[in-house]
């Protein structure tokens, strides 16, 4: 079946060094994908996203690269600060209604 | 300010009861979504809308329900027919990407 899913659930990092967060989807039909950021009795706060027609897009301080051929996703945080410990999602769009398909979380740990 | 507005944040039920939780958007947004999210886990669709007086179930949608009478405004109904009801709510517009509200905390009595 369809489904998103992360190979670590927690990351811990040292303050000032980058994150890379990653995300296996199943559905090569799939052509959104999204990271959010969810920050403890917060909803979810959109990072980044991309499409299938590209590999790589650039935020502030955040990267998100796509491949395709293995069906996987990253999320990469340059010079991780405190601010960044959070629970990151990524999500799939699989057809062409808006439904979004979550995996189940990465927990970020940004250490002083 | 733009944005999407959840309440109550904490709400509690007796067992039997339906509650309604309120999602409201001020940012002229067509689509709008409810989540339900478990600890530790990710986020479910239960209903989605992506016009007004339409809406569709999603994945979880048994023991609730929702109308759509507003733009604005996307209203979801945990009815006594759910079990479980004891979640975490989250409610999102717009499309490409969904914004998210606040979150409703639904704690059983």
């Amino acid at each position: 079946g369809e489904s998103v899913g992360l190979h670590l659930p927690t990351l811990s990092v040292q303050e000032g060094d980058n994150s890379i967060i990653n995300c296996a989807y199943s559905n090569s039909a799939s052509d959104y994908f999204i990271w959010y950021k969810q920050e403890s009795g917060k909803g979810p706060q959109f990072i980044i996203d991309i499409r299938s027609n590209m590999d790589k897009r650039q935020g502030q301080r955040v990267t998100v690269l796509l491949n395709k051929t293995v069906k996987h996703l990253s999320l990469q945080i340059a010079a991780t600060q405190p601010g960044d410990s959070a629970v990151y999602f990524c999500a799939e769009n699989p057809d062409n209604t808006d439904k979004l398909i979550f995996g189940t979380g990465t927990r970020l740990q940004v250490f002083p | 300010d733009g944005g999407i507005t959840q309440s109550p944040k904490y709400l509690f039920r007796k067992e039997g009861q339906n509650v309604t939780l309120s999602c409201e958007q001020n940012l002229n947004h067509d689509a709008m979504y409810w989540y339900r999210q478990d600890p530790g886990q990710g986020l479910r669709l239960i209903y989605y809308s992506q016009i007004v007086n339409d809406f569709q179930k999603g994945d979880i949608a048994e023991g609730y329900s929702v109308s759509r009478e507003k733009k604005e405004s996307f209203p979801l109904t945990v009815t006594s027919a759910q079990k479980n009801p004891t979640a975490f709510y989250l409610c999102a517009s717009g499309s490409q990407p969904q914004h998210f509200g606040d979150g409703t905390r639904l704690s059983i009595l």
